[in-house]
């Protein structure tokens, strides 16, 4: 089974909307971290947003936040006020319990439209 | 603060060659990861470091690829013969013990590698 599943290949988004990335993650540990990172055309790999499996509160990192829905493991990225630079890759990430890996989905192809 | 530095950015070599790709770490990050990327399977850890003595080499492909880490500045994978199936993206990455329960990873520019 996937540990993480990022169902949507590529979404759409007008400049200066919102827009939801989704992410699920299956895990049995109760001690997990979950990563959003972003791939711009450049190929760079960056580190957006963390939420752990015992904050009791959805991370947020300026236009960036994480709802983090536990019961239905799924920790999805919410853009605010897309601007035509968030055009890129978003992966998903998890590392469970004291591990040191991450796990990667496969990504989500996001566009900015003006 | 510098951040992961990789070397070289791109590089394109003929099959049968032996290929060196170098990483420098964030200073005073004790782990390092070595991962590719292809469009066919995504990104995939290959190998990594703690405090320079490899702890999981069980995303290594074959014995082609070998990966060492000499001192806390200073990794490198290689790939001896190289084949064009092993043509990705390579990324170094580290990340600091302690302090951070997050743990993030910084991640290196990335190496193009093309083999021909």
């Amino acid at each position: 089974a996937q540990k993480i599943t990022q169902t949507q290949p590529g979404m759409f988004v007008q400049e200066k909307e919102a827009v939801t990335l989704d992410c699920t993650y299956d895990t049995s540990d109760p001690s997990y971290g979950l990563f959003w990172y972003k791939q711009p055309s450049s190929g760079e790999m960056i580190f957006l947003i963390y939420q752990g499996s015992y904050d009791q509160q959805n991370a947020t990192e300026g236009r960036y936040s994480l709802n983090f829905q536990k019961a239905r493991k799924s920790a999805n990225l919410v853009i605010s006020a897309s601007q035509l630079g968030d055009s890129a890759m978003y992966f998903c990430a998890m590392r469970e319990g004291t591990g040191d890996k991450l796990i990667f989905g496969t990504g989500t192809r996001l566009q900015v439209f003006p | 603060d510098a951040g992961v530095i990789q070397s070289p950015r791109h590089e394109v070599t003929e099959m049968g060659q032996e290929v060196t790709l170098r990483c420098k770490p964030i200073s005073g990050h004790d782990y390092l990861f070595w991962y590719r990327q292809t469009m066919m399977r995504g990104l995939e850890l290959l190998i990594y470091f703690n405090n320079n003595v490899p702890i999981d080499d069980s995303g290594m492909p074959e014995d082609r690829f070998s990966a060492k880490m000499p001192n806390a500045s200073f990794s490198t994978l290689k790939i001896q013969p190289s084949e064009p199936r092993d043509s990705a993206v390579y990324f170094c990455a580290s990340t600091p013990v302690g302090g951070s329960v997050k743990h993030e990873q910084y991640f290196g520019p990335g190496t193009r590698l093309t083999v021909t």
